[in-house]
């Protein structure tokens, strides 16, 4: 079955270590997205790759990492200085085409707990 | 920066109701506007996507449709059932920025009850 997978599906961690969560998709995609969620909120684009080492920072970037070093892959740390790490975390993949339409696909979700 | 507003914030109806969940954006020039579905701890589905070319589509009991030069969408849900209940999310890629990010509403959370 072809999709984006996210692991782990609940993460808990005590406050000033780092974490980092998984996002893996076998749909031969170019650009891998990841984006944080708080209740209430809509999501807010923390980093985004379009092609293998290469990404860009997002809305939110402070105090997270990402790398992608395989198109399947593209992790996100969450590090000690980020000042409110508890969220929920979705990763996302789409095929950008200039010009034309590029539907995101969504994985299941991390929900990060720190304490 | 573009902006996306979600109305209502909540939306509570019996089952067979017709529903309009409206969408805005401030910035027209876009690439397209998704619908999705989102489930409690769960991630985003998506459900519609218009093109900006397009004015309209329909998957089964949903049709969203796209006016660019207002800056507003409506997702329209035809004979509601419970199974419907979720967190219905907009959003818009923008050509502004880079190609394929996209700009999220807050969402309408709907219930229907039976």
């Amino acid at each position: 079955d072809g999709g984006i997978t996210q692991s782990p599906k609940y993460l808990f961690r005590k406050e000033g270590q780092n974490v980092t969560l998984s996002c893996e998709q076998n749909l031969n995609h170019d650009a891998m997205y990841w984006y944080r969620q708080d209740p209430g909120q809509g999501l807010r684009l923390i980093y985004y790759s379009q092609i293998v080492n290469d990404f860009q920072k997002g809305d939110i970037a402070e105090g997270y990492s990402v790398s992608r070093e395989k198109k399947e892959s593209f992790p996100l740390t969450v590090t000690s200085a980020q000042k409110n790490p508890t969220a929920f975390y979705l990763c996302a993949s789409s095929i950008p085409r200039l010009g034309a339409f590029a539907e995101q696909y969504f994985g299941p979700g991390t929900r990060l707990t720190v304490t | 920066k573009q902006e996306v507003t979600q109305i209502p914030a909540a939306l509570s109806v019996p089952e067979g109701e017709n529903l309009v969940l409206n969408c805005s954006f401030t910035d027209s020039a876009i690439y397209n506007l998704q619908w999705f579905r989102q489930d409690p701890g769960k991630g985003l589905t998506s459900l519609l996507l218009i093109q900006s070319s397009q004015r309209e589509q329909t998957s089964g009991r949903l049709n969203a449709s796209l006016d660019k030069s207002s800056g507003r969408s409506t997702l329209y849900i035809a004979a509601s059932q419970p199974g419907d209940s979720a967190t219905y999310l907009c959003a818009v890629s923008d050509r502004g920025s880079t190609l394929g990010r996209l700009y999220f509403g807050r969402g309408t959370q709907l219930t229907v009850w039976p």
